[in-house]
């Protein structure tokens, strides 16, 4: 009855590879997200869909690409990891874009090598 | 621009004693404000919400009130107990930029037996 799952939640790689995170929520919300926390635990927003459309798009490298395949499903691509990209990714949802609240999934431990 | 500004953790106090976690924040228009807590290995999970000045939100023995004279969202709870540790998020969501939510920089309680 998971709410919002992501897989892997673990990913360990070299610099350079291109790896994948997947996130499906089945609470049938129409906006999903990407945050990023580092390792102090600040969260960033990446990036945004509403109706699989793109809405929050923050300043993050083109190495970063996010799609959408359909309004339960986000999944974030990164091209050519650097140890920089080393973070807790986590992917999260609401019904609605207003004054309200997001369910979040148990995040993604990325690890650059 | 719109910011949230919680105090540093860590936070550790024994159990049973009186909590608060300061948080103000910085916001055009009229937010509204969250506390997200994160146990350990998991994501966010809301604790509780306000969504206008005075509005006091609550849950699990917590409470924090809208304050817009202060700008303030302390979050409170009387007695805390073991389970309580974690790391606590406060938050607003703006209707500027695609409804963003903007987190503080989290807060980390310890609780002791």
């Amino acid at each position: 009855d998971t709410a919002v799952s992501q897989t892997p939640k673990y990913l360990v790689t070299q610099m350079g590879n291109d790896k994948s995170i997947k996130c499906e929520q089945n609470l049938g919300h129409d906006t999903m997200y990407w945050y990023k926390q580092d390792s102090k635990k600040f969260l960033k927003i990446m990036f945004s869909y509403n109706n699989k459309e793109l809405i929050i798009n923050e300043t993050v490298p083109n190495r970063f690409s996010p799609k959408s395949p359909d309004k339960a499903h986000l999944n974030l691509h990164i091209n050519s990891l650097e140890l920089g990209d080393s973070a807790v990714y986590f992917c999260a949802s609401s019904q609605g874009r207003d004054r309200v609240e997001q369910f979040f999934g148990p995040g993604t431990r990325l690890t650059v090598l | 621009g719109d910011s949230v500004t919680q105090m540093e953790g860590p936070v550790t106090l024994s159990e049973e004693a009186f909590l608060t976690i300061n948080c103000t924040y910085t916001a055009t228009g009229y937010p509204s404000l969250f506390w997200y807590v994160q146990y350990p290995g998991e994501g966010l999970q809301l604790l509780l919400k306000a969504t206008k000045a005075d509005d006091k939100g609550s849950n699990k023995g917590f409470e924090a009130t809208y304050r817009k004279e202060t700008t303030s969202f302390h979050l409170e709870k009387g007695s805390v107990q073991v389970s309580d540790s974690a790391v606590y998020f406060c938050a607003l969501r703006v209707p500027t930029g695609g409804f963003k939510t903007i987190f503080g920089a989290g807060t980390r309680l310890f609780v002791k037996a």
